[in-house]
């Protein structure tokens, strides 16, 4: 089993709130990624990182910020709230190099009310 | 177009039944063809990976690709009730990973 980890895994939050998704990864990857899914949807590519202080925009647009000070970590921010942010979150990682797939955190399924 | 399409399903079948699952793609650059599973209110799993053309077998599990065709598929023998879930397609570009939509499984006892 893949040692990933998002914190939390559900929340429940007011339009407006400033919140932050924590995801760490204990396998030493460099490579970092946030996805975005709806239900029923597929997985869009929304943040993800090559390294430490290394961090780009995905295929979908996002109004999420994300930092990359350590390797083993990878939080995502909103500042602002919004009903139309409420998805499932899920942060994945692959190591550099030959690895091929990626592995992903149990998902933190955010709803904005 | 969508880079990759995946049938949404849902797709029901009996236990014990051989399942097929499929996926197509637009884009000849894609090398490596992976098929992940995802419970629900998980994160996906990685079932198999594959690279060439051709069969790649895992216990009750084969991935099968078709580059010629741009078309993947996942077939799964004695399908368990176990095996419901849903299984996403997913492909490498530019050192990203694209998926499908994913298919919607059901195995009934």
């Amino acid at each position: 089993e893949a040692d990933i980890y998002q914190t939390p895994r559900y929340l429940v939050i007011g339009t407006g709130k400033k919140i932050t998704l924590e995801c760490s990864q204990t396998m030493g990857h460099d490579k970092m990624y946030w996805y975005q899914q709806d239900p029923g949807m597929e997985l869009h590519l929304i943040h993800y990182s090559y390294g430490v202080n290394s961090t780009e925009k995905g295929d979908l647009s996002s109004e999420s910020t994300v930092s990359r000070i350590r390797t083993e970590h990878f939080p995502l921010t909103l500042e602002s709230a919004r009903p139309s942010h409420t998805s499932q979150y899920l942060c994945a990682s692959r190591p550099k190099g030959t690895g091929l797939f990626a592995f992903f955190g149990q998902g933190t399924r955010l709803t904005v009310v | 177009q969508k880079e990759v399409e995946q049938d949404p399903g849902p797709l029901s079948v009996p236990e014990g039944a051989i399942v097929s699952l499929n996926c197509t793609y637009s884009n000849s650059a894609f090398q490596y063809f992976m098929w992940y599973r995802q419970y629900s209110r998980k994160g996906p799993e990685l079932l198999m990976y594959t690279y060439s053309s051709g069969n790649k077998e895992d216990g009750r599990f084969t991935a099968q690709v078709d580059k010629s065709s741009k078309y993947i598929s996942l077939f799964i023998r004695d399908s368990q009730p176990s095996d419901s879930a849903t299984y996403l397609c997913a492909m490498n570009r530019d050192d990203k990973i694209i998926f499908g939509k994913g298919t919607r499984l059901h195995i009934l006892p």
